[in-house]
């Protein structure tokens, strides 16, 4: 079975700060790799997904993600923060017979001081 | 077009008893996935349904059942709560449930067990 590991649970950031958070998984056939954001007290919202293609995947707000197949990394970034992301983040990645589960990592919470 | 709908918002219910909670997705949307959000163990996932079949289950006790009705509206059941049962559960809908096409998620019910 697939796990998703996120290096970070917590992370504080002052504005304008730039973001990468860790998220690396196991499996070895094909994935579609996922980053979602909680907003405080609101529901999920897809930042941006890997399906094929360009490794560097742009979402939105700015954010983007790197796909590195030789280190099983889909590392999410954002080169200036801003208070308005003070979010939980989690990574995601669907794969296996079907592809219709979604496996997450146990979330980054993300503080951004102003 | 509407999103995912999840009905109630918020459960309070009493240990021993059973609870239904309802998911509306997306028109056109035949795939219906549940997850458990608990802030110990993070996502995790309960079950997911397309064209009325169970097509996945994850790692959760029988007491967890779910069903998905003709119109794709899904529901899920807890019999016999437990106080560990006290989570976000929240639906994701997609349209075939495989990930390219990507998994839309909505509000989520709280379910507290007193």
């Amino acid at each position: 079975a697939q796990s998703v590991s996120q290096h970070n649970h917590h992370v504080i950031l002052s504005e304008a700060a730039s973001l990468e958070l860790g998220c690396n998984y196991s499996y070895g056939g094909t994935v579609n790799l996922f980053w979602y954001v909680q907003y405080p007290g609101q529901h999920l919202q897809l930042l941006l997904k890997y399906f094929s293609g360009d490794p560097l995947v742009k979402g939105i707000k700015g954010f983007e993600a790197e796909f590195i197949k030789s280190k099983f990394s889909f590392n999410l970034r954002k080169p200036s923060v801003q208070w308005s992301d003070t979010a939980e983040y989690f990574c995601a990645v669907n794969a296996g017979e079907g592809y219709s589960t979604l496996t997450f990592g146990k979330g980054t919470m993300l503080l951004v001081s102003p | 077009k509407a999103g995912v709908t999840q009905t109630p918002r918020y459960l309070i219910k009493t240990r021993g008893q059973q609870v239904t909670l309802s998911c509306s997705p997306i028109s056109g949307h035949r795939s219906v996935s549940w997850y458990q959000q608990t802030p110990g163990q993070g996502l995790q996932f309960l079950f997911e349904y397309f064209s009325e079949t169970q097509r996945n289950k994850g790692n959760f006790p029988g007491r967890f059942s779910g069903r998905q009705f003709s119109n794709s509206r899904s529901e899920m059941n807890v019999s016999t709560l437990e106080l560990g049962d006290s989570a976000l559960y929240l639906c994701a809908s997609s349209q075939s449930g495989q990930g390219a096409y990507g998994y839309t998620f909505g509000s989520g019910t709280r379910l507290t067990v007193v």
